[in-house]
């Protein structure tokens, strides 16, 4: 199976400030990587497919990169909105797995 | 609007059984190959099972090969997943997803997914 990692568990940042969340793959997995966030009590949102492709509706402030093993969620300005917990999955090979998660606070 | 959502999660003793249904509305069903995803506070989340446009492609995680089934009504526009011979370790949120499919191809990866149904396995 492809673990996935997530660096740091948890983030604090003020609001303004660049946030970058790190995913690792243990095996290449191509671009096949996308990025979730999490609130409390809610269902995940994608916000990232295939590494850099932002979904729908998803703001302009949320941007992925990476490929092979190393990705990057960056949130070039953080919101208070962005509270939340940010997850990475693989989608190249199955079991299809998701990393621990990132907690980011708001400072 | 994609809605999905979920029902059928309760609570069930350990070599017990149950069925969980997602309804989905608001774009063509089966058009999509659907996906179930758990999530626990311990383990996080984890993939369960994918099933193709028309049921004929399936996989399963490891952990609930040959005790969960998944299945589809296209002409109810309905996933499922029987469950059975559950364990403690299944406790956890289910949520039912769309698959995310570009140019006629679907991926393991959950785009849209719905609120979820809590199971609690426990005697």
């Amino acid at each position: 199976d492809t673990v996935m990692t997530q660096s740091p568990a948890t983030l604090s940042v003020s609001p303004g400030e660049r946030a970058a969340l790190s995913c690792r793959a243990s095996q290449s997995v191509g671009t096949t990587v996308a990025w979730f966030q999490q609130k409390p009590g809610q269902a995940p949102r994608l916000l990232i497919y295939r590494a850099s492709n932002r979904a729908t509706d998803i703001p302009a402030r949320f941007s992925g990169s990476g490929s092979g093993t190393e990705f990057t969620l960056t949130i070039s300005s953080l919101q208070s909105e962005d509270s939340a917990v940010y997850y990475c999955q693989q989608y190249d090979n199955r079991p299809f797995t998701f990393g621990p998660g990132t907690k980011v606070d708001i400072k | 609007e994609v809605q999905l959502a979920e029902s059928g999660g309760g609570l069930a003793q350990p070599g017990g059984s149950l069925r969980l249904s997602c309804a989905a509305s608001g774009f063509t069903f089966s058009s999509y190959s659907m996906i179930w995803v758990r999530q626990t506070p311990g383990k996080g989340l984890e993939w369960v099972s994918y099933i193709g446009k028309r049921g004929s492609t399936i996989y399963y995680a490891d952990s609930v090969k040959g005790r969960f089934t998944i299945s589809r009504d296209n002409r109810k526009n309905s996933l499922y997943l029987q469950m059975n011979r559950l364990r403690d370790e299944d406790t956890a949120s289910y949520f039912c997803a769309r698959a995310y499919c570009s140019n006629d191809i679907c991926f393991g990866l959950p785009e849209f997914w719905g609120q979820g149904t809590l199971v609690t396995v426990s005697s």
